[in-house]
């Protein structure tokens, strides 16, 4: 149980376009999402928090406007980036949490390459 | 603020022989606190947490961890290295002020040379 998907596995865009990335609690009802970016060799760092149906949480120096996050359900938290450019390659990884389990539970991640 | 600090970037071991990855955390409050494998092009996969139960907490494919209040660490072990034990492990704590969330250690990479 508790498998958290993650669509697509990769991405290719051109400098300038938006990217849809989807989070999916397969298994479970998720109360929080967290989205996190890992650059090549380094750790996760938090982007945001969002629980469903409410407006996402962003940690400092993450822009809202960039990237757009929309937790419509318990099973679905979606992270766009728009306006993409090639600083915002990386490794894009969701993780769906439920309040009564100490314990998220993370996607594979989202290798998202601007071009 | 709560964090923790992994005390090394790197470790290499022979196989065979123990591991040890330290990890002290700062929190005002009991916390809890986690350990993440990954392994190349693979996800995260828990390997043990602790939530103030038993201080000596036991995870998989052999790992332990010891949480110690008095030196605020949280160092995983395992007796005997194997080579698919090569990857990257991450400390983690959860916060618990105002709505929580999970903070990652700066990782450490783990060799392991036949």
């Amino acid at each position: 149980g508790a498998v958290v998907s993650q669509h697509p596995s990769w991405v290719i865009c051109k400098s300038g376009t938006s990217v849809k990335i989807e989070c999916r609690s397969l298994d479970f009802q998720a109360t929080t999402m967290f989205w996190y970016r890992q650059f090549p060799k380094q750790s996760l760092m938090l982007m945001a928090t969002s629980n469903e149906g409410s407006k996402a949480t962003y940690e400092q120096g993450v822009e809202k406007d960039k990237f757009l996050i929309n937790h419509a359900s318990l099973t679905l938290s979606t992270l766009t980036v728009t306006s993409a450019h090639p600083e915002d390659s990386s490794f894009y990884i969701c993780s769906a949490a439920v309040a009564a389990h100490n314990e998220q539970f993370f996607g594979p991640g989202t290798r998202l390459t601007v071009l | 603020a709560q964090s923790v600090t992994q005390l090394d970037s790197h470790v290499s071991v022979s196989e065979g022989t123990p591991v040890l990855l330290r990890c002290n955390y700062s929190s005002s409050y009991s916390p809890s606190l986690f350990w993440y494998v990954q392994h190349p092009n693979k996800g995260l996969q828990l390997l043990l947490k602790y939530t103030s139960a038993a201080t000596l907490v036991k995870g998989i494919n052999g790992f332990e961890a010891e949480f110690k209040k008095s030196e605020t660490s949280f160092h995983l072990t395992k007796p005997s290295a194997h080579m698919s034990d090569a990857a990257e492990y991450f400390c983690v704590v959860k916060t618990t002020s105002g709505t929580y969330k999970y903070i990652f250690g700066t990782g450490t990479r783990l060799k392991v040379l036949a």
